[in-house]
């Protein structure tokens, strides 16, 4: 079946670095592909989505491109702030329309 | 900005007690999901509810699931004897452009069972 798996937190960084959080996908199809981040206290939110191969979504600074070949959805950013701290989620799309979530990778940034 | 509501943000149960979760979707969005998340766990699907009715749900949304849309505007979940394992952070999302648009999420509702 559709599985998402990303790489394990924390991921612990200083502001101004470099950011990139490792995400594979195995689905039958073309599912849509979804960043989801989740700050302390709130709900998840959608940070960019992609919908077909060589895709690249962005928002925020983060961006991350559907790789249909390595069947992956890396997210980046190039210069990370104390209040990208949070925990971010990979997700397809499933064959119902519900997402498929990974496990989750927490960031926490210092100053 | 439209948002999701949930309520409560935070519930405390006795084993075997029914427990009723709240959601109020962004108010023309046609397609409505909950989503469970156990601590430390990933964001599971549980079952998705369009035109009055469930339309997918997971191997975990058993019978003592269920869901309901009591009167137009508000979106429940059920449990009707609460397990230990049942403790988690449940969000409610909705979409209004078709499954494929984005999903809004609720804050959540965390449920602890004792």
């Amino acid at each position: 079946g559709n599985s998402v798996t990303q790489m394990e937190g924390p991921v612990t960084l200083s502001e101004e670095a470099f950011l990139t959080i490792n995400c594979t996908y195995t689905a039958t199809g073309y599912p849509s592909l979804f960043w989801y981040v989740q700050y302390p206290g709130e709900g998840l939110q959608l940070l960019l989505k992609a919908t077909k191969a060589d895709d690249k979504g962005s928002n925020k600074g983060f961006e991350a491109t559907y790789r249909k070949e390595t069947t992956s959805f890396h997210l980046e950013k190039g210069s990370v702030q104390v209040s990208d701290s949070a925990v971010y989620f990979c997700a397809l799309s499933g064959e119902g329309g519900e997402l498929i979530f990974g496990t989750g990778t927490r960031l926490q940034v210092f100053p | 900005e439209p948002e999701v509501t949930q309520t409560p943000s935070h519930q405390v149960t006795q084993m075997g007690q029914e427990v009723i979760l709240r959601c109020v979707p962004i108010s023309n969005h046609l397609y409505f999901y909950w989503y469970r998340q156990i601590l430390g766990q990933k964001v599971e699907f549980l079952v998705s509810f369009y035109n009055n009715e469930i339309s997918e749900k997971s191997e975990i949304f058993d019978d003592q699931f269920s869901v309901e849309r009591p009167d137009g505007s508000n979106f429940t979940l059920k449990i009707r004897s609460t397990k230990l394992e049942d403790s988690a952070m449940y969000f409610c999302a909705s979409v209004g452009t078709g499954r494929t648009g984005e999903l809004f999420f609720g804050e959540g509702s965390r449920l602890t069972v004792l």
